[in-house]
């Protein structure tokens, strides 16, 4: 039982190019998230799915998008990166509590 | 404003000692308080979790305090282990209720246990 994966983990990119991080899980969970991490910032929720076909925004959505593609995967775009989204982004799924977490993206944005 | 606050950053104890992480949050809607460890390259992983109709709650050598009046919970690592040196991370949420089971974390506390 994989859980939760995010592909790739890990990533350079250049100021100005676009990016997908994909999140796929196998538990069939309805509600799916995308957080960053960030040293001393614990761990801050960007979008959120509650369910297949709905999105909403977290605490920090500006410079991101989100696509619930079915009820598994929930992918994350940087349609032009900036250097303040260097961090390691966790995609995590639930039905209610707890939520289960991916191993991460490790992204540099040079 | 951060909702949830945590506290120490970081800690240190020896092998065999007793390890405690604070917590203190503000919104008095939630009703689910868990606590995730996360070792270096991996994601956070539910350790323990409590509801505020109880005041404790033991699993091993890893225990939850919570003081529902004063909007505070712990976290108690009794024997502390060189295994157990990670960060921690508590967390806040409602249990159910739609959109409103997002979680909110803490800023975290790196745990080092020395042998």
């Amino acid at each position: 039982n994989a859980g939760v994966t995010q592909t790739p983990k890990f990533q350079v990119l250049k100021t100005g190019q676009s990016m997908t991080l994909q999140c796929a899980q196998d538990m069939n969970h309805n509600s799916m998230y995308w957080y960053r991490q960030d040293p001393g910032m614990g761990l801050r929720l960007i979008y959120y799915s509650a369910s297949e076909g709905t999105t909403d925004k977290g605490e920090v959505p500006n410079g991101y998008n989100v696509s619930r593609l079915n009820k598994r995967e929930f992918s994350l775009r940087l349609e032009s990166a900036a250097p303040s989204q260097t961090s390691v982004y966790f995609c995590a799924s639930s039905e209610y509590q707890p939520q289960h977490f991916g191993d991460g993206t490790r992204l540099s944005i040079l | 404003q951060q909702q949830v606050k945590q506290s120490p950053q970081s800690l240190i104890v020896q092998k065999g000692g007793i390890s405690i992480i604070n917590c203190a949050y503000e919104n008095t809607a939630f009703d689910y308080f868990p606590w995730y460890q996360q070792f270096p390259g991996k994601g956070p992983a539910l350790l323990i979790a409590i509801r505020p109709d109880v005041s404790e709650k033991k699993e091993g050598r890893f225990t939850i305090s919570f003081n529902k009046s004063a909007k505070q919970f712990s976290l108690h690592i009794m024997d502390s282990q060189p295994g157990d040196s990670a960060t921690y991370f508590c967390a806040a949420s409602k249990l159910r209720g739609g959109s409103n089971y997002k979680l909110t974390f803490g800023k975290g506390t790196l745990l080092t246990v020395n042998p």
